[in-house]
């Protein structure tokens, strides 16, 4: 069964900054990667995902991902946070039924 | 168009109880997916529909627990003799079909406390 690895509970980065989530993945095939975005309140928003082909994966909201299957990891990135990236943020793998493991997620806190 | 909807928004019953939690998935969404969400946890997996059946309900954790999808539309999570250890948010989502990498859409999740 697929897993997902989040080493960081929690993240606090200055406003303007560079941001980078870390990810690694346990999956016996082809991994369905996912980043998801969950502010207070709200529900889950997907950021991007990877399925095939280029490894370098642009999203949402200004954020990317690169997939590295020797690594086995898909960390997430963002070149120049915004107050309002503060959230959790959760990794995901996808079986094959498309029903998706996450990790325990990443708060990130942005400060001003 | 509507997203995903989720009734009720909180539950609140006693230990014991039996609940029902429901799920209106997005228009012609064939997949419909439950997940559950303890503090401080990721979502996780609990069981998938491909339309009215069934497809993986090994998320389940025990027998206490089972949903429906009688029309291939709604889905309802019933939960029987409740525990405490069941309180979480409930979050349901649904996607065009079930071949990765469709997207799911989630809904806001139904917060159940048991007392």
């Amino acid at each position: 069964a697929q897993s997902v690895t989040q080493p960081d509970i929690h993240i606090t980065v200055s406003e303007g900054a560079s941001l980078e989530l870390r990810c690694n993945y346990s999956y016996g095939a082809t991994p369905y990667l996912f980043w998801y975005v969950q502010s207070p309140g709200q529900g889950l928003q997907l950021l991007l995902k990877y399925f095939s082909g280029d490894t370098l994966v642009q999203g949402i909201k200004g954020f990317e991902a690169e997939f590295k299957r020797s690594q086995s990891s898909f960390n997430l990135r963002k070149p120049s946070v915004h107050w309002s990236d503060a959230a959790e943020y959760f990794c995901a793998v996808g079986g094959y039924n498309n029903d998706m493991r996450f990790g325990a997620g990443t708060r990130l806190t942005v400060k001003p | 168009g509507a997203g995903v909807s989720q009734t009720p928004s909180n539950k609140v019953t006693e230990k014991g109880k039996y609940v029902e939690l429901r799920c209106d998935p997005i228009s012609g969404h064939t997949a419909l997916y439950w997940y559950r969400q303890s503090l401080g946890q990721g979502p996780e997996f609990l069981i998938y529909f491909q339309g009215t059946g069934a497809a993986d309900d090994s998320g389940l954790p025990n027998d206490r627990f089972f949903a429906v999808r009688p029309e291939g539309s709604v889905s309802t999570l019933k939960i029987q003799r409740t525990e405490r250890g069941d309180s979480a948010v409930y979050l349901c989502a649904s996607s065009v079909g079930s071949s990765p990498p469709d997207t799911q859409y989630f809904g806001p999740g139904t917060r159940l406390t048991v007392l």
